[in-house]
């Protein structure tokens, strides 16, 4: 099993530009979660899906989109990029239980 | 809404000796704490849980407490390893989210020195 796995891993972009961040589980888990991790601050939920199909906001969502089209499947859309979201982004999966699988995080940098 | 706060950024233990690492929390209704490991460049990952019908949990050289009265619980390591140097972030469950949403603490980084 990979576990979850998140792509990229490293990403420079451009104030303004899009991009989407992936992520995979093959856990055959109901939940996942999108979290940034910021100094000082922990990990912030952004959008978190307790299915297939569905999604609904977290602590921070604003400048996000997601999308769970496929269960193992949970995208992490930015749609016009600002320098605040630079951050280690972490997406996670879990059973209808507390203890949540992390992936290896995403390093996004917006000049 | 719960909070949960590490009030120790970060800490420096000498290898053999007691690593305690401090988590308080706001919401007295939920009953269920968990203690992640984040190493570098890695994902964290789960270390060590425990619920309010314990007081203590035990898993090798980690040992959990939980004080419900004082709303405190603390992560024990014991004897500190030099790769047990990590952030180590305190959860609790969210009352904000539907799902089994955890609210994170800031974390601690543990630094242990050989």
């Amino acid at each position: 099993n990979a576990g979850v796995t998140q792509t990229p891993k490293f990403r420079v972009l451009k104030t303004g530009q899009s991009m989407t961040l992936l992520c995979a589980q093959d856990m055959n888990h109901e939940y996942m979660y999108w979290y940034r991790q910021d100094p000082g601050m922990g990990l912030r939920l952004i959008h978190y899906s307790v299915g297939e199909g569905t999604t609904a906001k977290g602590e921070v969502p604003d400048g996000y989109n997601v999308s769970r089209l496929k269960k193992q499947n949970f995208l992490l859309g930015l749609e016009s990029a600002a320098p605040s979201q630079t951050s280690v982004y972490f997406c996670a999966s879990s059973y209808p239980v507390y203890e949540q699988y992390f992936g290896p995080g995403t390093r996004l940098t917006v000049t | 809404d719960q909070q949960v706060k590490q009030n120790s950024p970060s800490l420096s233990v000498q290898e053999g000796r007691i690593s305690i690492l401090n988590c308080d929390y706001t919401n007295s209704m939920f009953d269920y704490f968990l203690w992640y490991k984040k190493y570098p460049a890695e994902g964290p990952t789960f270390l060590i849980s425990i619920s309010s019908i314990k007081d203590k949990n035990e898993d090798g050289r980690f040992t959990v407490f939980l004080n419900k009265s004082a709303k405190h619980l603390s992560l024990h390591i014991v004897p500190s390893q030099p790769g047990d140097s990590a952030v180590y972030f305190c959860a609790a469950p969210s009352d904000r989210y539907a799902g089994n949403m955890l609210t994170f603490g800031g974390g601690t980084r543990l630094m242990v020195k050989p």
